[in-house]
């Protein structure tokens, strides 16, 4: 089946550094990859959706230069939390979606990774 | 805009009891549609899926069927058992664009 795999699963990290998350597709190629967020006890927040290759479309409210993103490869994704506060502590998740023709039964499904544990301090 | 609506939780049952999680949704076109189920710490995987009207998904015991004129999509088990304590969520694909819109998540806790 579909794997994503997600790197770490938990990070702490000090005020004021940069963190960079890996979300990995690893047995199908990701044409799109998604970045949400989840607040405790919360729904996903949709961050961003990243193309490979482009640039990634961020949701409104969502800023570009803290959270950047970058899809260079069918097969990797990743998020950089940019100088990063107390506040943007959270689990982060990716979720991909598969180029066409490839990805077996994946049909309209994504795919997720099991999420990071970030916590800033 | 595309919108899920999902029973609010917490939903507590005994083992064997019956479950349904009520999943509503607005959207333009035909959406896909879809559960997932997220345990602790972790992300979420499918549970299960319908890509049109009528259409049941069905996994691991799980049921949903996709009802149109509803614009429905409850999810049902007949019989829990404590293995299926998580957080579900019903979400919906639009037809024009590769989003995927979350309900808020029901936690389902299902004690021995």
């Amino acid at each position: 089946g579909a794997v994503v795999s997600q790197h770490p699963s938990r990070v702490i990290c000090k005020s004021g550094t940069s963190v960079k998350i890996e979300c990995r597709s690893l047995d199908f190629q990701a044409t799109t990859m998604f970045w949400y967020r989840q607040f405790p006890k919360q729904s996903l927040m949709l961050m961003a959706t990243s193309n490979e290759g482009s640039k990634a479309t961020y949701e409104q409210g969502v800023e570009k230069d803290k959270f950047l993103i970058n899809h260079a490869s069918l097969t990797l994704s990743t998020l950089t939390v940019t100088s990063a506060h107390p506040e943007d502590s959270s689990f982060y998740i990716c979720s991909a979606s598969p180029r066409w023709g490839t990805g077996g039964s994946l049909g309209y499904g994504y795919t997720f990774g099991s999420g990071t544990r970030l916590t800033v301090v | 805009g595309d919108s899920v609506t999902q029973m609010e939780g917490p939903v507590t049952l005994s083992e064997e009891a019956f479950l349904t999680i009520n999943c509503t949704y607005t959207a333009t076109g035909y959406p896909s549609l879809f559960w997932y189920v997220q345990y602790p710490g972790e992300g979420l995987q499918l549970l299960l899926k319908a890509t049109k009207a009528d259409d049941k998904g069905s996994n691991k015991g799980f049921e949903a069927t996709y009802r149109k004129e509803t614009t429905s999509f409850h999810l049902e088990k007949g019989s829990v058992q404590v293995s299926d304590s998580a957080v579900y969520f019903c979400a919906l694909r639009g037809g024009s664009n590769y989003k995927l819109t979350f309900g808020k998540g029901t936690l389902l806790t299902v004690n021995p």
